[in-house]
This record gives structure tokens, sequence and C-alpha cells, in this order.
């Protein structure tokens, strides 16, 4: 079963304006992560956020973690058309047995317009 | 370059057939992961090892077997192809001695099974 519900599940915007994308997801996690995917090609690991963190930063990524609601979100400033691909928020869950497995969300597709 | 190297990058099979995908990386992980990817259901865990010399399954491993050779490489075997084993296959690893590092995946293997 999918642990993460993404939303919206496409994203359209022009170059330079701020992108959004939320994750829902079900079980007490460990961490969650952000991958994005250019077409065709593997995923990328973006940041990740531990279950005792709020908000991290890196670059033009801003990620928060609400853990009361079971929900996150991918903040992408000032996007580019380099930006444009699809973006997977993951989690591990809680828990010594998980043995790190990730289970993912459904992805958004983001566009981003020159 | 590091990473992890997956062979080959497109197949196509006829039902019944079988086949085996490699996938070796040269980080020194302790666990690596196979998943499949579908239009519209995002990543789903099909096995994955712990460590060398354990596997277990994951998520949807009917219809799969894998084999931890040794540390480098996690090969997935498809015993006797359906068309429902149609899909993108990732390999990714970890370090799994750290918890709050993102995995890293190859760039796939597109199967068909006609």
């Amino acid at each position: 079963s999918q642990q993460g519900e993404e939303d919206p599940q496409a994203l359209s915007i022009q170059e330079g304006e701020n992108a959004t994308m939320n994750c829902s997801y079900k079980t007490s996690i460990n961490n969650l992560q952000w991958y994005r995917q250019n077409s065709g090609r593997g995923l990328v690991h973006l940041i990740l956020i531990r279950s005792n963190e709020r908000e991290k930063h890196s670059g033009r990524l801003r990620v928060t973690l609400d853990t009361s609601k079971k929900s996150s979100s991918l903040l992408i400033t000032a996007s580019r058309a380099a930006d444009t691909a699809s973006y997977f928020c993951a989690t591990v869950r809680a828990g010594g047995t998980s043995y790190g497995k990730l289970t993912f969300g459904q992805g958004t597709i983001l566009t981003v317009h020159p | 370059n590091a990473g992890v190297t997956q062979t080959p990058k497109f197949q196509v099979l006829k039902t019944g057939q079988s086949m085996t995908l490699q996938c070796a990386q040269d980080m020194n992980h302790n666990s690596m992961y196979w998943y499949r990817q579908d239009p519209g259901m995002g990543l789903r865990l099909i096995y994955y090892s712990a460590s060398e010399g354990t596997t277990d399954k994951g998520e949807v491993p009917n219809g799969y077997n894998v084999s931890r050779l040794n540390k480098r490489e996690f090969s997935l075997r498809l015993e006797s192809a359906a068309p429902s084993q149609t899909s993108v296959y990732f390999c990714a690893s970890r370090d799994r001695g750290r918890v709050n590092y993102g995995y890293t995946f190859g760039s796939g293997t597109r199967l068909t099974v006609v």
C-alpha cells in the first residue's frame, strides 16, 4: 500500500514562481525524504527531514514537516525550467524492523514554463 | 563515477521467458533494494537486502526472486515473465549505518513483457 499521498498530482507554473507540493502519510515515521525524477531517469535524493525536525532548507528547497498532521510540504523558490520533473515524497517508518525501507507517494509532476 | 549501475537498460520478453536484472553499487553500502514503478503508482518495493547474506520480501514480491551475490551486487530474477510485470525497475542502495541519509538509485531497467 502507498504510504504517501501527494497533492497536487500536477503543477504548472512560470519560471521565477514558487512551487509548493504537499505530502501526507499514514504511519509514524523515522524520517521523510523528497526525491526528484527527470523523465526517463532514476530518482535523485533532494532532502531528508527527521521526525524531530520541523523545517529544513537546502539551496532553493524548503521542506516542512508536521508530525501531528502527518504531512510535509516541499517549496521550490524561484523555479527554473530545469526544475521540470516529477517529485516524490517517501517515508521511513518508525520502528526497529523497518530496515530503512522507503515507502513512496505517487508523485507530483511539476512543469516550469520558460 | 560512484553510484548504482543497472543492466540492461531496456528489455523485451515474451510471456513465460525468464531473465535476471543486474544491479551493482560501488559505495560500500550495506543495504540494497529493488523497486518497480508503474504509471500512477509511484514506486513499490519488491525485495530488499538489509545486509550481505540477507534478503526479505517487500510489498510486491510475487513472481520475483533475488540474490545478494556479495556486498556490491543484488540481482532480481523473473522466472516466468507475465505481462503484469511490464514496468520500470529501479535498484537502490544506502549505508545502513547512516540512517539520516537518502538512497542512491540506479537509472532503471525498462521491461516490456509481450
